[in-house]
């Protein structure tokens, strides 16, 4: 079974300075990787998706993400952050080879908090 | 666009009573998921629907049921809350069962049992 690990539960960072929340995954077979949102009180929202192709993946909101296979990561950046992108984000990967969404895993999420 | 709704917004149950979480998506999805978030855990699958008709179980299923309504709805019973259950409930709607299909969330149902 897939695991994701999101090395930071907690990433404080002021206004209009660059952040990278880091995910890793387990496995090093094909996977397809998610970016999720989650803001407060309400549910989680696609950020961004690498299902193949470029390595460099771009999502909404000025965030953007690199595949890197060797490595088993999946990080997302933003280059200058707003207190709007205050949020919990979620990892998450699934297995091609399942043809099936419920074999989705989550990470444990990082809360981004942007400090005036 | 309603996207997927989820009734109740928040529940207080003791333990022992039952209850049944409501979603329903209109977007004409195929698939639909429960999951439930517990802090520094993630999202955990509950149950799953493929397509109308069809329910599966996910990684947590002890203590709860579904039922596929129709193409639009997917309720989450469960039939005697335990503290355990304590939890933001999250239903999920996606185009089709696929690994690669995003998924689109309703705002949750935030269950206390005491």
């Amino acid at each position: 079974a897939q695991s994701v690990t999101q090395l930071d539960s907690q990433v404080p960072v002021f206004e209009e300075a660059p952040v990278e929340l880091r995910c890793n995954y387990s496995s090093s077979v094909s996977v397809y990787l998610f970016w999720y949102v989650q803001y407060p009180n309400q549910g989680l929202q696609l950020l961004l998706k690498y299902l193949s192709g470029s390595t460099l993946v771009k999502g909404i909101n000025g965030f953007e993400a690199e595949f890197n296979k060797s490595q088993t990561s999946f990080h997302l950046r933003k280059p200058s952050v707003h207190i709007s992108d205050t949020a919990e984000y979620f990892c998450a990967v699934s297995d091609p080879g399942s043809g099936s969404a419920r074999q989705l895993t989550f990470g444990s999420g990082t809360q981004l908090t942007v400090l005036p | 666009n309603a996207g997927v709704t989820q009734t109740p917004k928040f529940q207080v149950l003791k333990t022992g009573q039952s209850m049944t979480l409501q979603c329903a998506q209109d977007m004409n999805h195929n698939s639909m998921y429960w999951y439930r978030q517990d802090p520094g855990m993630g999202l955990r699958l509950i149950y799953y629907s493929a397509s109308e008709g069809t329910t599966d179980k996910g990684e947590v299923p002890n203590g709860y049921n579904v039922s596929r309504l129709n193409k639009r709805e997917f309720s989450l019973r469960l039939e005697s809350a335990a503290p355990s259950q304590t939890s933001v409930y999250f239903c999920a709607s996606s185009v089709q069962g696929s690994s690669n299909s995003p998924l689109h969330f309703g705002n949750g149902t935030r269950l206390t049992v005491t």
